[in-house]
């Protein structure tokens, strides 16, 4: 079936340090992929999305690859500030249809 | 631009009591999508609903959980006789009419249901 596997948190890091969120996924066809951000008692905003092998999406400083060879879609962000601390979900939507299939969220703490 | 509202923010219930949760669309939105986060885990999909049509319900419990989308009003999701391991976290996420593959789902805030 179809699934996204996320890392496991929570991920704690220090002010200025680099994040990776690791994020694989199985799916049937070509898959649009996404990342999420869940701000503490707040819903879903979405970071970035890529709807293709090899696109880039990126939005405040973070990033994130298309790998369809390795069927990923790593969280990247250079520098990461207190205000970043959140959880992170990744997820997928299929070529057909309007569901998300999401992970399991990774929490991330950015200590000052 | 209001975004996707949802209400009530949280609500309490006794076990065997029933929750009803509603959620406004984005304007211009004719989508929606209701999804469960239970604690520790990421948010499943439970249903999709255009107006007054359930399109997807592949994700809801057989019994006790209804979803409707009426030509006026809200949605509602309907939890009748609550049980403790219906304690969770339903989020709505709507979406325009005609998405495709690349469309985003914009979500609302959440509603979290206790259930004593």
């Amino acid at each position: 079936g179809n699934s996204v596997t996320q890392m496991e948190g929570p991920v704690t890091l220090s002010e200025e340090a680099f994040l990776t969120i690791n994020c694989t996924y199985t799916a049937t066809g070509y898959p649009s992929l996404f990342w999420y951000v869940q701000y503490p008692g707040e819903g879903l905003q979405l970071l970035l999305k890529a709807t293709k092998a090899d696109d880039k999406g990126s939005n405040k400083g973070f990033e994130a690859t298309y790998r369809k060879e390795t069927t990923s879609f790593h969280l990247e962000k250079g520098s990461v500030q207190v205000s970043d601390s959140a959880v992170y979900f990744c997820a997928l939507k299929l070529e057909y249809g309007n569901k998300l299939v999401f992970g399991a969220g990774t929490i991330l703490r950015v200590k000052s | 631009n209001a975004g996707v509202m949802q209400n009530p923010r949280h609500l309490v219930r006794r076990r065997g009591q029933e929750a009803r949760l509603r959620c406004s669309p984005m304007k211009g939105h004719s989508h929606v999508y209701w999804y469960r986060q239970l604690p520790e885990e990421g948010l499943k999909f439970m249903v999709y609903l255009q107006k007054e049509n359930i399109i997807d319900e592949s994700g809801m419990p057989k019994e006790r959980f209804s979803a409707e989308f009426p030509k006026e009003g809200p949605s509602i999701l309907r939890i009748q006789q609550v049980v403790r391991g219906d304690s969770a976290a339903y989020f709505c996420a709507s979406s325009p009419l005609g998405s495709s593959g690349a469309n985003v789902l914009t979500f609302g805030a959440g509603s979290r249901l206790t259930v004593l």
